[in-house]
């Protein structure tokens, strides 16, 4: 039962341009989104989070917009550089029986082409 | 360095024995997350604790695993009798409340022979 889902394994686009990567929840309880990067032999690293009340969320390059009723949420970077090679996991949270656990997508494998 | 550590960075053991891991989250931070992850996959949820105590544990968390964070500050993690499907990355996170981000360590990266 994958409650978080992230269609696109891997990712190519051009330095300069803007990547947008995808996430689908299907549990309907969570209320709090986020989004981390991830390099080889590392552990992951919190780059944005959204909470259900919100529908956009800018920090910098990311932004993370959340799209309850389509239960969707999508993280833009722009402009893409090379150092955003990695790979993106996004995960949920919630009041779900009382715990306050990430559930995480399977990731997305994004590559900057210079 | 005021973030997650964890020790060691990689074991290796072979089927049947004993390997505990350390997390030391950063020190304000009152809850504590184990999470193991597979080639492919994300991290999945192992257990969580909120100052000493551990409030939940996944369906993953079969009777070889124990975990255990006295007096609140470190803790560890246990497999006994340990398999190869046991092989994985063991990621530890900490963080200051239930909606604030939770910052993860480099991870165990345990290798069952």
């Amino acid at each position: 039962d994958q409650q978080v889902k992230q269609n696109s394994p891997s990712l190519s686009v051009q330095e300069g341009r803007i990547s947008i990567l995808n996430c689908d929840y299907t549990n309907s309880m969570f209320d709090y989104f986020l989004w981390y990067k991830k390099y080889p032999a590392e552990g992951p690293t919190f780059l944005i989070s959204i909470s259900s009340i919100k529908d956009k969320n800018e920090d910098g390059r990311f932004t993370v917009f959340l799209n309850k009723s389509a239960k969707h949420l999508s993280l833009h970077i722009v402009p893409s550089q090379p150092g955003d090679s990695a790979v993106y996991f996004c995960a949920a949270s919630g009041e779900i029986q009382g715990a306050q656990k990430l559930v995480f997508g399977q990731g997305t494998r994004l590559t900057i082409n210079p | 360095d005021t973030g997650v550590s964890q020790d060691p960075r990689h074991k290796i053991t072979k089927r049947g024995q004993n390997v505990t891991f350390r997390c030391d989250p950063i020190s304000e931070h009152n809850r504590l997350y184990w999470y193991r992850q597979t080639l492919g996959q994300g991290p999945e949820f192992l257990t969580y604790f909120q100052n000493e105590a551990q409030l939940e544990k996944s369906r993953l968390l079969s009777d070889r695993f124990s975990a255990e964070r006295p007096k609140g500050s470190f803790s560890t993690l246990e497999i006994q009798r340990t398999e190869q499907g046991d092989s994985a990355m063991y990621l530890c996170a900490s963080s200051l409340g239930p909606y604030n981000e939770q910052f993860f360590g480099p991870g165990t990266r345990l290798t069952v022979l």
